[in-house]
């Protein structure tokens, strides 16, 4: 069954430490993207790519950063940098103007 | 991408139907209405979308005013399984895959046995 599968689902950081989040899809999107959920609120767009080699930073990019070396995969990874992690971060993909398909997400927790 | 105004939350009963409403009265002409919902430790999942006609999918009905103004997403007969946070979200049909989703803080739906 064709989807998007994060990994882990739960994650614990250290200080200073960075800490990668997994995401690939099979769904052959062009578009993929990342949210983080905070309690009780909506989601805040991190980054987002259209095609691969390419991504552009959403409303709360700092203390993150990305890469799409492949259509597949986008992974997220989250720096020292930023100082309040913890959160429910969640990946998505599309195509054209279809819908947005989302994972199960990874609930990142500061040691 | 306009703002949508949503109830914080609501209530229903099991097998009754339940009309989850949404403002949007500065839709633009070009914007569609989507519907998603989360479900708790969950993504969030698609419902349905529409630009101007009402819509039926096996999940949900889309009703939309005449003015576009306004929305109401219908679940014919809710279910344990429905309680969940739905979000009404416009997105204009002119930008493909640009940019992303705007997610409010939606509707909180709780069903009762």
């Amino acid at each position: 069954d064709g989807g998007i599968t994060q990994s882990p689902k739960y994650l614990f950081r250290k200080e200073g430490q960075n800490v990668t989040l997994s995401c690939e899809q099979n769904l052959n999107h062009d578009a993929m993207y990342w949210y983080r959920q905070d309690p009780g609120q909506g989601l805040r767009l991190i980054y987002y790519s259209q095609i691969v080699n390419d991504f552009q930073k959403g409303d709360i990019a700092e203390g993150y950063s990305v890469s799409r070396e492949k259509k597949e995969s986008f992974p997220l990874t989250v720096t020292s940098a930023q100082k309040n992690p913890t959160a429910f971060y969640l990946c998505a993909s599309r195509t054209g103007t279809g819908p947005q398909h989302f994972g199960d997400g990874t609930r990142l927790s500061i040691l | 991408d306009a703002k949508t105004t949503q109830p914080n939350s609501m209530e229903s009963n099991e097998e009754e139907p339940v009309h989850l409403p949404c403002n949007h009265s500065t839709i633009s002409g070009t914007d569609y209405i989507h519907w998603y919902r989360q479900l708790p430790s969950q993504g969030p999942e698609y419902v349905i979308h529409g630009l101007t006609s009402n819509v039926n999918n096996r999940m949900a009905s889309l009703a939309i005013a005449e003015d576009r103004k306004s929305s109401t997403l219908i679940l014919h007969r809710a279910t344990l399984r429905d309680a969940a946070v739905y979000y009404c979200i416009l997105r204009d049909a002119w930008r493909g895959s640009q940019g992303n989703l705007i997610f409010g803080k939606g509707t909180k739906l709780s069903v009762k046995p």
